[in-house]
């Protein structure tokens, strides 16, 4: 199976802060990766598919990069509403499999 | 709108069975592959298991090979996962999903339904 290893854990910033999120694959899977964005009590949200391109509705302060193992999530200006835990996700083949979260707090 | 709405959860004792059910709305159900998803207490996601749009295909974690079952009605546009031989570890909230047209990924995401093992 394809671990998933999401970097940091947690990240403490304040509103307007770019942030940085960073998953690395254990095998390389091309572009086959997405960021989900999950808020307490809530389902997951779509942000990022195919490493890189935005879904429909998903603000532009987000964006994804990066290709076979190393990719990143990037909020350009952190919003109240982006405090959250975010989730990378491997598509390339199953099992699909998840990183462990990375959650953004207020600072 | 794409809606899903999961049911069937609750309280069951170890190595007994549940039903999960999800009814889907607001797309074509046969064109697009479902997955189911889990999330223990306080935990991260776990994928649990995938069917392809015409049912032709199942896929399953190792965690659940062999006790799960997903399978498809397309004439009721209803997804469901039969849960057998339950353990304390499978305690989790189980989302229904639709995966996107580019494939790969979750694009719809259900409220999700808690099943809880416990004698």
């Amino acid at each position: 199976d394809i671990q998933m290893t999401q970097s940091p854990s947690s990240v403490s910033a304040s509103v307007g802060d770019r942030v940085t999120i960073t998953c690395r694959a254990s095998q390389g899977i091309s572009s086959w990766l997405a960021w989900y964005q999950q808020k307490p009590g809530k389902a997951p949200n779509l942000l990022i598919y195919a490493a890189s391109s935005l879904q429909s509705g998903v603000p532009s302060r987000f964006s994804g990069s990066g290709s076979g193992t190393d990719f990143t999530l990037t909020i350009s200006s952190l919003q109240p509403e982006d405090f959250a835990t975010y989730y990378c996700q491997q598509g390339n083949g199953f099992p699909w499999t998840f990183g462990q979260g990375t959650k953004v707090e207020i600072k | 709108e794409v809606q899903l709405l999961e049911s069937g959860g609750g309280l069951v004792q170890p190595g007994g069975s549940l039903s999960l059910s999800c009814a889907a709305s607001g797309f074509t159900f046969s064109s697009y592959a479902m997955t189911w998803v889990r999330q223990a207490p306080g935990k991260g996601l776990e994928w649990v298991s995938g069917i392809s749009g015409r049912g032709g295909s199942t896929y399953y974690a190792d965690s659940v090979k062999g006790r799960f079952t997903i399978s498809r009605d397309k004439s009721k546009n209803t997804l469901d996962l039969q849960l057998n031989s339950l353990r304390a570890e499978d305690t989790a909230v189980y989302y229904c999903a639709k995966v996107s047209p580019y494939s790969g990924f979750i694009d719809y995401w259900g409220r999700g339904t808690l099943v809880t093992v416990s004698s």
